[in-house]
């Protein structure tokens, strides 16, 4: 079955760029998307349709896809940034939805 | 604004029935130019997508949940709502509901209800 795979975590000094990555096969022909969850709250779709930002989201972050491998990245990181970040997308083949399993950010 | 709001028993007996309704308010349900979904989310673990329906009926579920399932709306009430049978623990989770962007199953969930937590025990 369709498998999204991130890393469980990721640690990231103030200032500094915050890398966090999906792996798929063939992640180039899915509209992938990304969002953000903070805890308690629900969460916050930060990154649509693979690397466009929706409105309201800083230009701090960023995507981009490139074989079987998908990166969120978020510069000048800030303590606001933390959270578990989820990347999705739809397989067609199957007709159902698929969330990796979170990645948590950490701003030391 | 749109604004999705979850509701329902916040606690449920195994082998049971788990009943939740999403009201919208800010816009229609009936909109042609959206979907919508649930998800849930286990305490301290991932986002799991539940299923999803048009206006129409239409709907789709996930392959794990399908014989389980029932997901159906209603447009006089402006709201959609999930059932979920012969529910043990592992169904103990947050539920949301959501909406889709646009009117393709691809599209990313732009607006989600606050959830609710779903607590299955005896």
């Amino acid at each position: 079955s369709y498998v999204l795979t991130q890393p469980p975590s990721v640690s990231v000094a103030p200032g500094k760029t915050a890398r966090i990555t999906c792996e798929e096969n063939n992640i180039g022909n899915k509209r992938l998307h990304w969002y953000q969850q903070k805890p308690g709250q629900a969460p916050v779709l930060v990154i649509d349709y693979d690397t466009d930002r929706p409105s309201g989201i800083p230009d701090r972050f960023s995507a981009s896809d490139s074989g079987n491998t998908a990166t969120l990245s978020i510069t000048r990181v800030e303590a606001g940034d933390e959270a578990d970040y989820y990347c999705q997308v739809w397989d067609f083949s199957s007709d159902h939805m698929v969330f990796g399993g979170g990645t948590k950010l950490t701003v030391l | 604004q749109l604004q999705l709001q979850e509701s329902g028993p916040g606690l449920v007996k195994p082998s049971e029935t788990l009943s939740l309704s999403c009201t919208v308010s800010g816009g229609s349900v009936s909109n042609s130019s959206h979907y919508w979904g649930w998800i849930r989310q286990p305490p301290g673990k991932g986002l799991e997508w539940i299923g999803g329906i048009y206006y129409s009926g239409s709907s789709y579920y996930n392959p794990s949940l399908k014989s389980r399932v029932t997901i159906s709306v209603d447009t006089s009430k402006n709201e959609f709502s999930l059932k979920l049978n012969s529910v043990t623990a592992a169904d103990t989770a947050i539920y949301y509901c959501a909406r889709h962007r646009e009117q393709l199953w691809s599209s990313p969930l732009d607006s989600w209800g606050q959830g609710t937590l779903v607590t299955v025990s005896s």
